[in-house]
């Protein structure tokens, strides 16, 4: 059980549109879902925690406007990155916790396999 | 603030050697939740183990063991007789047992076991 699903594994885009990045919990509701990103060869860098129907919160450095996050339900969130560069190119990672869901809450929450994104 | 630190950014063995990944963390929270996940190639995250801060029993699990030292302020990761499937990314983290909070990473051992 606690399974999160992440669309899609790797995503090749052009320089100035926008690519979005689901995660879905399956078999849990994901009150809150925390989004990462791991540039290569370093550390998982938190960007934004987002709980269901509310705005999300970003860290420090983190453009809101470029990178919008929806959860508008318990089991979706969404990650988009608008007018995408190159240098957003990086692998992204969601993880999701619910309280209420043993598995979940004890195990460091449940991440999504990740997205490669590469902008060319 | 929370912080996690893995001085060693790669190490590599020869295939059957004992390897020990360091990890050494701080935080003013007096309960945490420490952890260690392994990345291999392919990115996903694999979870390896969850410690609590009040329980400083060691733990093995096969060819894995984990040494908890509160006083140092240390979780270190011990791979007996390494394999060539061990090599990953190695990622210790740190978290609060309160709260929707996220997961504070270290910067990862990267690990190469060679055969």
């Amino acid at each position: 059980g606690a399974v999160v699903s992440q669309h899609p594994s790797w995503v090749i885009c052009k320089s100035g549109t926008s690519v979005k990045i689901e995660c879905r919990s399956l078999d849990f509701q994901a009150t809150t879902m925390f989004w990462y990103r791991q540039f290569p060869k370093q550390s998982l860098m938190l960007m934004a925690t987002s709980n269901e129907g509310s705005k999300a919160t970003y860290e420090q450095g983190v453009e809101k406007d470029k990178f919008l996050i929806n959860h508008a339900s318990l089991t979706l969130s969404t990650l988009t990155v608008t007018s995408a560069h190159p240098e957003d190119s990086s692998f992204y990672i969601c993880s999701a916790n619910d309280p209420g869901h043993t598995a979940v809450r004890n195990y460091g929450y449940t991440f999504g396999s990740g997205t490669r994104l590469t902008v060319v | 603030a929370q912080k996690v630190t893995q001085a060693q950014t790669e190490i590599s063995v020869v295939e059957k050697e004992d390897v020990t990944l360091d990890c050494v963390y701080e935080t003013r929270d007096t309960t945490y939740y420490l952890f260690w996940y392994k990345q291999p190639p392919s990115g996903e995250l694999v979870f390896l183990i969850r410690r609590n801060s009040f329980d400083e029993q060691n733990e093995i699990s096969g060819r894995y063991s984990w040494n908890f030292q509160k006083s140092t302020s240390s979780f270190n990761f011990t791979i007996t007789a390494s394999q060539v499937v061990d090599s990953a990314v190695y990622f210790c983290a740190l978290r609060r047992v309160s709260g929707n909070t996220p997961l504070v990473f270290g910067k990862g051992t990267r690990l190469s076991v060679i055969a």
